[in-house]
Formats: structure tokens, C-alpha cells, sequence
């Protein structure tokens, strides 16, 4: 079984606030590593779409960093605004099974 | 339009009742995936397709689910003698063979009362 895990399940910031989440995943039999972005009643949308050891991407105050070898991706919102609301989900796709497993997201709240 | 395609968005069920819900895929996007996601936790997998082919039906929950997409194109997932516990939303998605992007409809809420 693929164990996706994400941290912290929710968080509460002011506008303005800067913050950082966690998603683990298993270090061997690495493909890729997505983060989408969830806002309510829409549908998930794809932020970032990681495959290599050390990767930094970046769009806008969002950017996100690959650690393949410990098996971890932070994603990082510098600046955080009210329309940043939503849960934010990492998926790691195995290429063998052809799909993607789903951690259980971080649900951000920013208050203005 | 140019993104996924679900309906219905709700549903309410009476336990017991059918349920089909569809999903209508990017055009040229040749794999599509069925996922459940009960509240507070993420999309769990239940089935995919690659064209008309089911390649992985190992998430489907019980004998009760059913998934089909006949001509590679529309994928209908069918719930029958719904219980309680299939409240959920499901979430259709498509992508490209071997990008593993994921590009999502909406969803369809299902409750079952």
C-alpha cells in the first residue's frame, strides 16, 4: 500500500502570513509528484508538476521543492491572500500502476 | 467546453436506488479516472481507463460499482442498491497517456439517505 501523507491537515493565517506544508511519499520507484489546488465547489486544478531530485518551481507567491531521496515536497505560499483559500493536494504517480495516489490534502484558510 | 464534464453535480439517493453518474473526458484524452473522496480526507482511487479498456478496476469498493466507457470517449460509473456509506463526491478525470497531470471535472455529490 502507497502512503501518502500530508501535513498539516489544516491551517488558519492571516492575510499576509507566509506558510509551508508537507507532503511524504515513498522514496523509492519515484515518477512524479504533483500538487493540485482545490477551491470550493470547483474542481481541482494542477499547480505543479515535479519529477526530478532538487526541483524548485515556481508561479507567482507559490513555489514548491522535490526532495525525491527522503521522500518529501514542500510547497511554500509567501504573502498569503484571502483567494489562496483552498485545499491543496500532493499526488505521486507511480508509472508502473499508471495512476496517481492522493494524500489527504491541507486545508488553508487565510483571514483578511 | 474545453475542460472534464460531470453530471449530475448532486445527487440524493434513497438507500436501496441506482445511481449513474457520467463524465464527459478532454477530447483526445485517452486515460480517465474514477476517484472517491469522502469528507475530510483525499481522492481515493476506484478505476481507470485507457480508451475503451479498464486497465485497473482494484479501487472499486464493492460488486455494487460498475464503470464503463464503451467507446473511449464517455465513462459512465454506476452505483447500484446505494448504502450510506457510498455518500461521497466523485471525481472524474482525464489525461494524456503517461504525464500523470490530471485534469479534473467538478464532481458529482453523492448523498444517500
Amino acid at each position: 500500500i502507497l502512503n501518502v501523507e500530508q501535513s498539516p491537515q489544516s491551517l488558519h493565517v492571516q492575510e499576509g502570513d507566509s506558510t509551508n506544508f508537507t507532503c511524504s511519499f515513498p522514496s523509492s520507484n519515484f515518477y512524479a509528484l504533483h500538487w493540485y489546488r482545490w477551491e470550493t465547489a470547483k474542481s481541482p486544478e494542477a499547480l505543479f508538476v515535479m519529477t526530478l531530485n532538487g526541483d524548485e518551481k515556481k508561479k507567482g507567491r507559490i513555489s514548491a521543492t522535490l526532495n525525491t531521496k527522503e521522500g518529501y515536497s514542500y510547497l511554500y505560499i509567501k504573502g498569503s491572500q484571502p483567494e489562496d483559500s483552498a485545499t491543496y493536494l500532493c499526488a505521486f504517480y507511480n508509472t508502473n500502476a499508471g495512476k496517481s495516489t492522493f494524500g489527504d490534502g491541507t486545508t488553508l484558510t487565510v483571514k483578511p | 467546453g474545453a475542460g472534464v464534464s460531470q453530471s449530475p453535480r448532486y445527487k440524493v439517493a434513497k438507500r436501496g436506488q441506482d445511481v449513474a453518474l457520467r463524465c464527459d473526458p478532454i477530447s483526445g484524452h485517452v486515460s480517465l479516472f474514477w476517484y472517491q473522496q469522502a469528507l475530510g480526507q483525499g481522492p481515493e482511487f476506484l478505476t481507470y481507463f485507457q480508451n475503451e479498456a479498464q486497465l485497473d478496476k482494484s479501487g472499486l469498493p464493492s460488486d455494487r460499482f460498475f464503470a464503463e466507457r464503451p467507446e473511449g470517449s464517455v465513462s459512465t460509473l454506476k452505483i447500484q442498491r446505494t448504502q450510506q456509506e457510498d455518500s461521497a463526491v466523485y471525481l472524474c478525470a482525464s489525461s494524456f497517456v503517461n504525464t500523470g497531470e490530471l485534469f479534473f471535472g467538478e464532481g458529482s455529490r453523492l448523498t444517500v439517505l
